[in-house]
């Protein structure tokens, strides 16, 4: 069964820093992009940010409302996808998800999400 | 930036009825879209990719349609299991965005 398990939420000032983290089981973790994907309390849905697999060299891309905040890596040893959170706004107050890439056509959308985990950005 | 409109925001029904959804693109995105169902606390579930293929596991009563810039999601006899709030997506070009979600209370 896949299953992707985010860790590492809390409560954080403004201008502070936290890494996320999600477990990946059930599925080849290689093969695969991985996504992170916010709500905040009440809202929708924002893309975070992309990592590729090593076939294509782990690129990452970023919404510009992260871009040279959030860094995203990925350690395939131990299934493992991290967000590393600098300079937190209290706009970035949200549960983030992971979120499994797949293939269709040139792209690849989410066919599996974590349950998420809740960042609080509070002073 | 691809932009995602939702309509309506809001859609009060009862049991049983045909529910229709609609995802208008900013620009045409062929077939990359999916549509996503979330219930309060929970993360979202995927119900539909590439416009029209159901996912393994989703009831029958759930379709997609649609290519280029409209999409739309029905739910041929709304279930009590259905009542949640529904989002599209676009996975054609970066940054992926979602539409504004659709939320589907009983009436």
């Amino acid at each position: 069964e896949v299953q992707l398990v985010e860790s590492g939420g809390g409560l954080v000032q403004p201008g502070g820093s936290l890494r996320l983290s999600c477990a990946a089981s059930g599925f080849t973790f290689t093969d695969h992009y991985m996504d992170w994907v916010r709500q905040a309390p009440g809202k929708g849905l924002e893309w975070v940010g992309r990592i590729r697999n090593k076939a294509n060299s782990y690129t990452t891309e970023y919404a510009a409302s992260v871009k040279g905040r959030f860094t995203i890596s990925r350690d395939d040893s131990k299934n493992s996808l991290s967000l590393q959170m600098n300079s937190l706004k209290t706009e970035d107050t949200a549960v983030y998800y992971c979120g499994r890439g797949q293939d269709w056509g040139s792209s690849r959308y989410f066919d599996r999400w974590g349950r998420g985990t809740l960042v609080t950005v509070s002073s | 930036d691809i932009q995602l409109t939702q309509s309506p925001s809001f859609l009060s029904a009862s049991l049983g009825d045909r529910v229709t959804i609609t995802c208008r693109a900013s620009q045409g995105i062929s077939s990359y879209l999916v549509w996503h169902q979330q219930k309060p606390g929970k993360a979202p579930k995927l119900l539909i990719y590439a416009a029209s293929t159901l996912q393994s596991g989703v009831p029958s009563r759930f379709s997609g349609s649609g290519s280029g810039t409209e999409f739309t999601l029905t739910i041929s006899s709304l279930q009590p299991e259905d009542f949640a709030t529904y989002y599209c997506q676009q996975f054609k070009s970066y940054p992926l965005t979602f539409g504004g979600g659709t939320k589907v209370e009983i009436k």
